[in-house]
């Protein structure tokens, strides 16, 4: 799998959009791009996810760039509530039946009152 | 909203005993998981278990580990004789395809 490179803590103003950089210059074509966000010690959560095209969903938005070397992952209004470690993870679905994912250290963000 | 539930949510014991770690995965998922997390580090696959088989498995899911789908709902993992170095948050996931996986809240093993 692609390894990604992430900023290791960001902070961001309540309210405010929230924009979460990351790096997978080495990303195949087969490779998709894929969030998750840990709550203090909670389980990981599934943001979202997309291959080349920006997706969003009731959560957040994920950009890709053309060259699909980077991504960011925006939540528009940030909460309190979103402070967590935000993960991005890129990997190719498997056709035996399995879903590895590799977590790296991820982004702490923190929502500033 | 369907989640992932897991238990206990705590559990203590001795070096050399043996654990079970309980997960009621999603009812309509297929895929079934198991990661950990040791205090302050990454979070780390163990092992992934499809058609009541392993599909896959870490280096770190060694002989002194075992999962189980005992029934339709319990997806059990087993550590046999445990370590210090097996303290750490264990979290089950389990997923309808192979995309998004859902997390339980985790089952924090301490062993002394």
């Amino acid at each position: 799998d692609a390894k990604t490179t992430q900023p290791p803590s960001m902070d961001c103003a309540e309210g405010r959009a929230a924009n979460l950089p990351c790096n997978h210059s080495t990303i195949s074509g087969n490779e998709y791009v894929y969030w998750y966000r840990q709550i203090h010690s909670q389980g990981p959560q599934y943001i979202i996810h997309g291959l080349k095209n920006n997706e969003t969903n009731e959560m957040a938005s994920l950009i890709i760039t053309e060259d699909r070397k980077s991504s960011t992952l925006i939540l528009p209004h940030a909460t309190l509530r979103d402070t967590a470690v935000y993960y991005c993870i890129v990997r190719a679905y498997s056709g035996a039946g399995s879903y590895q994912l590799t977590f790296g250290k991820g982004t702490k963000l923190s929502v500033i009152p | 909203e369907p989640e992932v539930t897991q238990t206990p949510s705590h559990q203590v014991t001795q070096m050399g005993q043996e654990v079970i770690l309980r997960c009621v995965p999603i009812s309509n998922h297929l895929y079934f998981y198991w990661y950990r997390q040791i205090l302050g580090q990454k979070v780390e696959f163990l092992v992934s278990f499809y058609n009541n088989e392993i599909s896959e498995k870490s280096e770190i899911f060694d002989d002194q580990f075992s999962v189980e789908r005992p029934d339709g709902s319990n997806f059990t993992l087993k550590i046999r004789s445990t370590k210090l170095e097996d303290s750490a948050m264990y979290f089950c996931a389990s997923s309808r395809t192979l995309r998004e996986l859902f997390f339980g809240e985790g089952s924090r093993l301490t062993v002394l």
